[in-house]
């Protein structure tokens, strides 16, 4: 069964403490695989799609990577409006377009 | 307008009224689906539409009726819902035919039923 984790569950940073978060996942042929941003209230904020095993991709102080069984987003010295919860998903292969989400990471970093 | 517009932001409904949602795409995507987000829980995938022929119905209860009259355009239709469907409802759409597979979200409808 395709299936999505993402560890923390929560995370309290200082600003300018960097740390990562972790999305592992189990899935028949990826497709792609997604980071969101979402905050409350809002719907879920567009980041990054990575497609192969070695892939990274960087947006101002976030970077994503991605392995064979997981990725990891990477925040480098955070500001407190970086506070929000991130998600990510995975497209397997096949005909639909189906996301499987995970649970979401909430990041809160303080001043 | 820009994106993906949802409305209402807010709903409450009793649960022998009927109501509908709404979603617009301006982006010129042809695929549009609608998204369930309770609290602790993964996105739940309701209804995905491509080409506006529904592709994709994940057992949802038939209270829950969507329609896509066009590609920019998705209603979910409500009705005698129960007080454990309130939730934040997204709307979502994508470009299913140039090898990116990303969705857009809308701002979500924040449903309570009481």
């Amino acid at each position: 069964e395709d299936q999505v984790t993402q560890s923390p569950e929560a995370l309290r940073l200082q600003e300018g403490e960097s740390s990562s978060l972790n999305c592992s996942y189990t899935v028949s042929g990826l497709r792609g695989l997604f980071w969101y941003r979402q905050d409350p209230g809002k719907g879920p904020e567009f980041l990054f799609t990575l497609y192969s095993a070695g892939e990274e991709k960087e947006k101002e102080r976030l970077k994503a990577t991605l392995t064979k069984k997981e990725s990891f987003l990477h925040i480098t010295a955070p500001k407190p409006e970086d506070s929000a919860t991130y998600l990510c998903a995975v497209q397997a292969g096949g005909a639909t377009n189906k996301l499987i989400f995970g649970t979401g990471t909430l990041l809160a970093v303080q001043p | 307008e820009t994106g993906v517009t949802q409305t209402p932001r807010h709903l409450v409904m009793g649960m022998t009224n009927k109501k509908s949602l709404k979603c617009e795409q301006h982006l010129g995507h042809n695929a549009m689906y609608w998204y369930k987000q309770s609290a602790k829980k993964p996105l739940e995938l309701m209804f995905v539409y491509s080409l506006e022929e529904r592709v994709e119905n994940n057992s949802v209860p038939s209270r829950f009726s969507p329609e896509c009259p066009n590609s920019s355009h998705l209603f979910l239709h409500l009705h005698t819902l129960q007080p454990e469907d309130s939730a934040l409802y997204l709307c979502a759409s994508s470009q299913t035919d140039r090898g990116h597979y990303e969705q857009y979200f809308g701002p979500g409808t924040r449903l309570t039923v009481t």
